[in-house]
């Protein structure tokens, strides 16, 4: 069973960066079945896909227009987990943020538990 | 302002069947896959359909999808109480290069 675990600060500061974590269980960061991806759902957007890894031979990642100026996703191999990193917040990115795995570089079958990050001084 | 296009709500009475559309265009809905995902508030989005009308284990056959050009829908029948929740239709979008989703629809079960 797939299990991934978020970790990171629920409060940001305007104009720095945020930071998540997604540990995963129950499957390799480096599979050439899944890629793993980075989403976030607000009331007022409902849900946004940010970004995403995968590894084919070698590393690969495609990131949302929207976001594309500001966003790291990096994968650490040594502790089969990936990360999310966001510069220059404001608070219209604050969300609800998810980590999932997309199981055939497809379906979103597995999702983190959510991280609420609120983007305010 | 989403790239794919629901209606903000749909309701029905329990056993009544229930239809939720998602329009899109050539470029996402026409030419990949469509997936749909129910949201039940404080918990994650849970996968209800993968390749435009695929439901994986565990899911009933009460939902199931379609899709018909740059359109799709989710079909809900026996509706339940428990189905009340947010519905979103996603899609890979090669324009973009990206994923991406509709609004979003508010189910109600009266």
């Amino acid at each position: 069973q797939v299990q991934l675990q978020q970790s990171g600060p629920g409060l940001v500061k305007p104009s720095q960066t945020l930071s998540l974590t997604c540990a995963i269980s129950g499957d390799s960061v480096s599979t050439n079945n899944a890629a793993w991806n980075w989403i976030r759902q607000s009331p007022s957007r409902g849900l946004e896909w940010l970004g995403r890894i995968y590894y084919r031979s070698k590393w690969y990642n495609d990131y949302a227009v929207s976001v594309k100026s500001r966003i790291t996703i990096n994968p650490d191999t040594s502790k089969n987990r990936f990360s999310l990193q966001l510069n220059s917040v404001t608070p219209e990115d604050t969300a609800v943020y998810y980590c999932v795995r997309a199981m055939d570089t497809d379906r979103f079958d597995y999702w983190g538990q959510g991280t609420l990050v609120t983007v305010s001084s | 302002q989403s790239v794919l296009t629901q209606p903000p709500s749909a309701s029905g009475t329990p056993g009544q069947r229930v239809t939720i559309s998602c329009s899109g265009s050539s470029s996402n809905i026409g030419s990949n896959y469509v997936y749909w995902y129910q949201h039940l508030p404080g918990t994650a989005p849970k996968l209800l359909i993968f390749r435009n009308n695929e439901r994986p284990s565990g899911v009933p056959d009460r939902f199931s999808g379609s899709k018909s050009g740059t359109s799709a829908s989710l079909a809900i029948s026996g509706l339940r109480s428990e189905d009340e929740a947010d519905y979103y239709c996603a899609s890979w979008d090669d324009s973009l290069s990206g994923w991406v989703f509709g609004g979003g629809t508010k189910l109600t079960v009266l």
